[in-house]
């Protein structure tokens, strides 16, 4: 399939915002997503935005996306203890269709 | 409301064996997706299932296979497993051609 990249490791302090940086090929890909994973759990979805929106804002969490570039990103405002895991970016073409995963980001918080 | 739920949390094979997964979608949601997730790795699509159909398979042998019920629940299985078979198998609910997966905490298979 179509690769979604991610850088590995992320390490931020707590209080700071944290930038997490995906990029896609598949120029097709309608909808994009972003899901949280815990140790020994499962994907949590935190958010998605269609490909004809720049921007989506839901409380902490904020995704700019760069169709000419594919590039999604995912900012989390004050970042806590309790946001360390492994961010996973998505992608689709269609809705409710397969979803293309990248490797995931893990996410370090220090105090 | 329970969310998507899985059966059996962990399970240990050995190589040549069969396996069977099991996977019962959230309330309301009739579409169920398997994925692959190695050790370090994002999920792999295996295939998806609508109105007891496969409707859409990612890039597995055919020794993968599933099935739907009736209530929408759904199995997994593996035939002749193999050592690289290993990883957590996690099952995604949602309405049809909505935007939003659901997913369960996943089945951690280890084949020796």
């Amino acid at each position: 399939g179509e690769d979604v990249e991610q850088s590995l490791f992320l390490s931020v302090r707590e209080g700071d915002s944290s930038v997490i940086n995906c990029t896609y090929t598949d120029s097709s890909s309608t909808y994009l997503y972003w899901y949280k994973q815990e140790p020994g759990a499962g994907l949590q979805l935190l958010t998605y935005i269609f490909s004809n929106m720049d921007m989506k804002q839901d409380q902490r969490l904020t995704v700019l996306l760069n169709k000419k570039d594919k590039h999604l990103s995912l900012r989390i405002a004050d970042t806590q203890t309790g946001d360390s895991a492994i961010y996973f970016c998505a992608e689709s073409p269609n809705s409710g269709y397969a979803l293309n995963f990248g490797k995931g980001t893990s996410l370090l918080v220090t105090p | 409301d329970a969310g998507v739920t899985q059966s059996p949390t962990h399970l240990i094979k050995t190589r040549g064996q069969q396996v069977t997964l099991r996977c019962s979608p959230k309330s309301g949601h009739d579409t169920v997706s398997w994925y692959q997730q190695a050790l370090g790795q994002g999920p792999q699509f295996i295939f998806q299932y609508y109105e007891e159909e496969e409707r859409q398979r990612g890039n597995f042998p055919d020794r993968f296979s599933g099935h739907q019920f009736p209530n929408y629940s759904s199995e997994l299985n593996v035939n002749a497993l193999l050592l690289g078979d290993s990883a957590l198998y996690l099952c995604a609910s949602s309405l049809p051609r909505t935007e939003t997966q659901y997913f369960g905490p996943g089945t951690r298979l280890l084949v020796l």
